[in-house]
Order: structure tokens, then C-alpha cells, then sequence
């Protein structure tokens, strides 16, 4: 059965380093997103992306969170200077259309 | 804005005892109710899609009912392996890329 992965499965960084993280999304799906969760709270959207752009962001998502799809396959999150707040589990999630999201096993973001 | 709530929080039940998750929402025009799946330090696993009021999806031990206002998730005669914790999302109208609104979950324990 398909499914979407993700890499690293964790990640330690210090605080105002760059991390970014990646996502190999199901075959053939269209659409992809970011979530995040910080641990003992609710899955929190990110971003949503397609067609090459962003979609669909929430207030977390700021100007130093980028996304991109670089070479058709991979999808990654990018956060260009950490913060302590930003240790959290990220997951990836892909769709074939605008409704079921199948989410990846997430990478686990800690930074120091 | 749009809510998500479950309960109970926890719920720990003995092996072949049935019971049901509660999950109400507040949302502007609803596309769609899902419910997954999550084991501790995983990504979410998508067990069913409801789209509409009266809509009812099985799935081996689990049946998922949804209303104008709530959706149930029924587990019948569970095995420990049901062990887990249920999330719910909700996806409304104003959502048009497919961002996932969540609960908060259901921690289940279901002891032998």
C-alpha cells in the first residue's frame, strides 16, 4: 500500500539554525500539506499547497517558514532561523483530491 | 470560527466492552468529517470519510455515524489492539484547499 514518508525521522537543532524537512508524497497525489504538533496538544494546520503554489496558510505559518516542491517528487518545510516554540512533531499529508489526507510518520523537531 | 470537540479525553475500556466517541462541531457549511487514527509518536491513519447528516461508515470493530451538529465513532467489542487515540476533523466550506480542522482526540485503553 502506498504511503507517504518523511525524513529525518528526527531532528535536533539549536535555536536560530535553519532545518528543512522532507516529504516523499504518495504517488500521483496533487496535494500536499504541512501539519504540526506540539506534544500533548491538537494536530495544528500549517499550509496547504498545489499546482506549484501555496494554497492555504494559517497564522503559524510566518515568514520564516517556506515550502516548495524542488524536484517534482519530494515536498519540504523549511525554517529558516528555529525557535525553542517550534519543537513539535511535523507531519507531512498528501491527497489525491481536496478531502482524504493520508499523513506521513512525521519527523520530531527539537530545538535546543 | 470553526470548533472541534471530543470527548471523553480518555476513555479505558475491557476487552469486548463497547462504547462510543463523541466528537461536536461548529463549522461554516461542513465538506467533510473525518476520523483517525493515532499511536503514540505516529502520523495520524485515516479510517473514514462523512459528508453528510445520516451518512454511516464501517470498518471491521469501528462504525462512524455523523449528524447536523456531532459524529460518533462506535467501537464494538474491542481488542487491546484498538488501543489508541481518535481524532476528528472537520473540513468546512471556507476550506476550499483542504485544511483539516482537529480535535483535541480520545485516548483509548482497551485492557485484556
Amino acid at each position: 500500500e502506498p504511503e507517504v514518508t518523511q525524513t529525518p525521522s528526527h531532528q535536533v537543532t539549536q535555536m536560530g539554525q535553519e532545518v528543512i524537512l522532507r516529504c516523499v508524497p504518495i504517488s500521483n497525489h496533487l496535494y500536499f500539506y504541512w501539519y504540526r504538533q506540539i506534544l500533548g496538544q491538537k494536530v495544528e494546520f500549517l499550509v496547504s499547497f498545489y499546482n506549484n503554489e501555496i494554497s492555504e496558510k494559517s497564522e503559524i505559518f510566518d515568514d520564516q517558514f517556506s515550502v516548495e516542491r524542488p524536484d517534482g517528487s519530494n515536498f519540504t518545510l523549511k525554517i529558516r532561523s528555529t525557535k525553542l516554540e517550534d519543537s513539535a512533531m511535523y507531519f507531512c499529508a498528501t491527497a489525491g483530491g481536496p478531502y482524504e489526507q493520508y499523513f506521513g510518520p512525521g519527523t520530531r523537531l527539537t530545538v535546543t | 470560527e470553526d470548533q472541534v470537540t471530543q470527548s471523553p479525553e480518555a476513555l479505558r475500556l475491557q476487552e469486548g466492552e463497547s462504547s462510543s466517541l463523541n466528537c461536536s462541531y461548529t463549522v461554516s457549511g461542513l465538506r467533510g468529517l473525518f476520523w483517525y487514527r493515532q499511536d503514540p509518536g505516529k502520523g495520524p491513519e485515516f479510517l473514514f470519510t462523512l459528508y453528510s447528516a445520516g451518512e454511516e461508515k464501517e470498518k471491521e470493530r469501528l462504525k462512524a455515524t455523523l449528524t447536523k451538529k456531532e459524529s460518533f465513532l462506535h467501537i464494538t467489542a474491542p481488542k487491546p489492539e484498538d488501543s489508541a487515540t481518535y481524532l476528528c476533523a472537520v473540513q468546512g466550506s471556507t476550506d476550499s484547499w483542504g485544511k483539516l480542522q482537529f480535535g483535541a482526540g480520545t485516548q483509548v485503553v482497551v485492557t485484556p
